[in-house]
């Protein structure tokens, strides 16, 4: 599995768009990008996954670059539910997943 | 995605004893996973819950420690053997949900705490 880099932490105010990055320079090209979020005390959550091809769904957007070296997970309109721990995985699909430090994304009133 | 949960949702337990924490899932899985996590850490993969054969562990997990059954598909059962205060952390489960790219749905977890 490739090694994601992500930033620790970052704010975003309620109602703006939250844009989490995630580097994954060493991707292969079976690799999918998966995100996952973890609020407080609760148990990992499936966001979106993709590929090559830019992903949308009703929780957020996943912007793949051409190259497939980085994405940008997107929360079009963050709200303070939306206080988590973001973790980005690059999974080739043996069905396992290694789940790095991720990023604290607080968002404020 | 599937339903899961899980019991017990939190424990104290003396050192020394074991507990069994169980998952169920609300329809038939292939596949079934045990997580740790340690206070302040990530997830870590325990081991894969094999239904019909022995649990495939993860480097640092051993069987005698983290017993795991799996007698059907939709059900699971880790076991924490002779806990040390090390041994408190949350234990999730997870399943793969059906016909995605491994995508995976997990319970609400086990919180653990050893005195």
């Amino acid at each position: 599995d490739a090694k994601t880099t992500q930033p620790p932490s970052m704010d975003c105010a309620e109602g703006r768009a939250a844009n989490l990055p995630c580097n994954h320079s060493t991707i292969s090209g079976n690799e999918y990008v998966y995100w996952y979020r973890q609020i407080h005390s609760q148990g990992p959550q499936y966001i979106i996954h993709g590929l090559k091809n830019n992903e949308t769904n009703e929780m957020a957007s996943l912007i793949i670059t051409e190259d497939r070296k980085s994405s940008t997970l997107i929360l079009p309109h963050a709200t303070l539910r939306d206080t988590a721990v973001y973790y980005c995985i690059a999974e080739s699909g043996y069905s396992t997943l290694t789940f790095g430090k991720g990023t604290m994304l607080l968002v404020s009133p | 995605s599937a339903v899961i949960s899980q019991k017990p949702s939190r424990d104290i337990c003396q050192r020394g004893t074991s507990l069994t924490i169980q998952c169920q899932v609300d329809s038939q899985v292939t596949m079934m996973f045990w997580y740790r996590q340690q206070p302040g850490q990530s997830l870590t993969l325990i081991a894969t819950a094999n239904q019909g054969s022995e649990a495939t562990y993860e480097s640092g997990f051993v069987i005698d420690k983290f017993p795991i059954s799996r007698p059907n598909l939709t059900f699971s059962t880790l076991t924490v053997s002779n806990m040390s205060p090390e041994d408190s952390s949350i234990y999730l489960c997870s399943v793969e949900g059906q016909g995605s790219t491994d995508t995976q749905y997990f319970g609400p977890g086990t919180r653990l705490t050893v005195l």
